[in-house]
């Protein structure tokens, strides 16, 4: 079945560490995003990616980092700078009739 | 600035109610509008998609209406059941290729 798929489900990263977070879509999709989403704030856009090797800053870039090198992957790095990274994030892709196709989501929480 | 208000914030329901939730948007240039569930700790599924031409979409017991003249969206479910209960969410997408969210409707259906 195509779709989405987010790893890992759980992460935890301590003070001062650079995790990354994995996004793999098989729907040949080109377009592929990132949001943050925190209680009672919604859904935040992080950065996004319209075709492989271009990518752009979304609403909340600072403290995040990205890379486009295959169609299928879109990994996003949450570096030491972001000061507040305890969220749920979420990728999505973007293709087809169906619009937007979210995966399952990673909760990374800071210890 | 596209913003993107949902009302209630929160509903408590007995099964079998028909239900009425509410989406606005401030710029009407937008797509397309498409409405999710979400259950708690989990992913997005995609419910409805309304192309920005059209007024209308139907999935079983749900109902999606669009007037994007006055920036309105209906999300109409029927005869409510208790595995109905999540959160709803709607969003524009913007001729950018962005997806703004509102913050949700908490949905609680009791049996």
């Amino acid at each position: 079945d195509g779709g989405i798929t987010q790893s890992p489900k759980y992460l935890f990263r301590k003070e001062g560490q650079n995790v990354t977070l994995s996004c793999e879509q098989n729907l040949n999709h080109d377009a592929m995003y990132w949001y943050r989403q925190d209680p009672g704030q919604g859904l935040r856009l992080i950065y996004y990616s319209q075709i492989v090797n271009d990518f752009q800053k979304g609403d909340i870039a600072e403290g995040y980092s990205v890379s486009r090198e295959k169609k299928e992957s879109f990994p996003l790095t949450v570096t030491s700078a972001q000061k507040n990274p305890t969220a749920f994030y979420l990728c999505a892709s973007l293709g087809g009739p169906a619009g937007y196709t979210f995966g399952s989501g990673t909760r990374l929480t800071v210890v | 600035k596209q913003e993107v208000t949902q009302i209630p914030a929160a509903l408590s329901v007995p099964e079998g109610e028909n239900l009425v939730l509410n989406c606005s948007f401030t710029d009407s240039a937008i797509y397309n509008l498409q409405w999710f569930r979400q259950d708690p700790g989990k992913g997005l599924t995609s419910l409805l998609l309304i192309q920005s031409s059209q007024r209308e979409q139907t999935s079983g017991r749900l109902n999606a209406s669009l007037d994007k003249s006055s920036g309105r969206s209906t999300l109409y479910i029927a005869a409510s059941q208790p595995g109905d209960s999540a959160t709803y969410l709607c969003a524009v997408r913007t001729d950018t290729d962005k997806l703004i969210f509102g913050t949700g409707t908490r949905l609680q259906v009791f049996p």
